[in-house]
């Protein structure tokens, strides 16, 4: 059974903080990561993905990933009350072309 | 353009009824998903199409019956649903061309089976 673990939170930082959220997996071969956001009663609306060890950039965001310690993080920089959503990780099982997600991290940013 | 569409937003529906889902892609991707997303959990696979062909059903009940018409349109048809369905039932499509591809997922469809 392929899992992904996140920490379901409340995850509570003040307006203009770093908030980081943390996510392992357990396939080793996984390739492909991805951090979706979704408010509640919407979708998942696709934040970042990654696919190389290292951090990856873009705006606010910033995702690093360390294949060897199997673990995919999420980093928001200065985060603002709309930030307030559950961030989901998920690990694409390449063979089934299937998304693997971890439960869910609920974010509260406090104005 | 990343756009999936859903139809309908929302829909209830009687354990008797017949109703269907549909979905609707145009960027030209050749996979298209389902997905199941009951409350305060995470989504939860159903069935894969690639190239207009089932390649994965995740033993779903037969009451569930997926439909891949052309490459842009998916639908789900549902008939003697039980509540215990009643959830946000998620589409979403990717190019289905390499092992770094995305899945951009639609509005989704609330489902409440009475």
């Amino acid at each position: 059974q392929k899992e992904v673990e996140q920490n379901s939170g409340p995850l509570s930082v003040p307006e203009g903080a770093i908030a980081s959220l943390n996510c392992t997996y357990s396939d080793r071969v996984s390739q492909s990561f991805f951090w979706y956001r979704q408010y509640s009663g919407k979708s998942p609306e696709l934040i970042m993905s990654i696919y190389s060890n290292g951090d990856k950039e873009d705006g606010r965001f910033t995702a690093q990933l360390n294949k060897a310690s199997q673990y995919v993080s999420l980093l928001i920089r200065d985060s603002q009350p709309s930030d307030s959503a559950t961030y989901l990780c998920a690990v694409l099982d390449t063979g089934r072309r299937a998304l693997t997600f971890g439960s869910g991290t609920r974010l509260q940013v406090q104005p | 353009d990343t756009e999936v569409t859903q139809t309908p937003k929302h829909l209830v529906m009687g354990m008797t009824n017949k109703k269907s889902l549909k979905c609707e892609q145009h960027m030209g991707h050749r996979a298209m998903y389902w997905y199941k997303q009951k409350a305060k959990k995470p989504p939860e696979l159903m069935f894969v199409y690639s190239y207009e062909k089932l390649s994965i059903n995740e033993s779903v009940p037969s009451r569930f019956s997926p439909e891949c018409p052309n490459s842009s349109l998916l639908n789900l048809h549902l008939h003697a649903l039980q509540p215990e369905d009643s959830a946000l039932y998620l589409c979403a499509s990717s190019q289905d061309r390499d092992s770094q591809e995305t899945q951009y997922f639609g509005p989704g469809t609330r489902l409440l089976v009475l």
